[in-house]
């Protein structure tokens, strides 16, 4: 199975920041990985796929890169709406979704 | 939309079907997928469907216990799920893979499912 590890758990931050999150894979997934933000109550939805790719709808401020086994998912100018817990996932085997990182208010 | 309905309490050992109704899109077209979320595990994958059925595929802590089916007509997804465990205690969502990709595009609301004594 491919394990999705990501750092860090927990991240406090003040609107304005960038954020970088990390996540890395057990094994080569080339760039089939997504992210995806969740909020309280809520379903995830998506930011990225395809490693790089901005889902429609998304803003610009997120970014996603990487390749292989280390990604990175940034958040330019955060802004209030943006703290939330962020996942990352393998879709090149299966699923299998990263532990979270939960973007707290500094 | 997807929208699950299903979920419940229910003693160890039984069972429960769990139900997506889709729309606002052709249903179809798409393959889909069960995941489930725990706050000690996280997300977890359990299974998934192809648009014609013909391809599903199980996580292993699942397998042999749950069924995942659909019906194209009346654009629902299911999950029939027995011989339930406490650790099957979770938030169950459906969700719509992209067309000619493997990532989830959309998800449920989710439905509880809770297994206890």
């Amino acid at each position: 199975d491919i394990q999705m590890t990501q750092s860090p758990s927990t991240l406090s931050a003040s609107v304005g920041d960038r954020v970088t999150i990390t996540c890395r894979a057990s094994q080569n997934i080339d760039s089939w990985l997504a992210w995806y933000q969740q909020k309280p109550g809520r379903a995830p939805n998506l930011l990225i796929y395809k490693a790089s790719s901005l889902q429609s709808g998304v803003p610009s401020r997120f970014s996603g890169s990487g390749s292989g086994t280390d990604f990175t998912l940034t958040i330019n100018n955060l802004q209030p709406d943006d703290f939330a817990t962020y996942y990352c996932q393998q879709y090149i085997t299966y699923w299998t979704f990263g532990q979270g990182t939960k973007v707290e208010v500094k | 939309q997807l929208v699950e309905s299903g979920g419940g309490l229910v003693q160890p050992g039984g069972s429960l079907r769990l139900s997506c109704t889709a729309s606002g899109f052709s249903f179809s077209d798409y393959s889909l997928i069960w995941v489930r979320q725990t706050p000690e595990k996280g997300l977890e994958w359990v299974a998934s469907i192809n648009s014609r059925s013909n391809y599903i595929y199980y996580a292993e802590s699942v397998k042999g216990r749950f069924t995942i089916s659909r019906d194209n007509a009346e654009n629902s997804l299911f999950l029939q799920a027995d011989s339930l465990r406490a650790e099957d205690t979770a938030l169950f969502y459906c969700a719509r893979l992209a067309l000619g990709s493997n990532y989830i595009e959309l998800w449920g609301l989710g439905t509880l499912v809770t297994v206890s004594s």
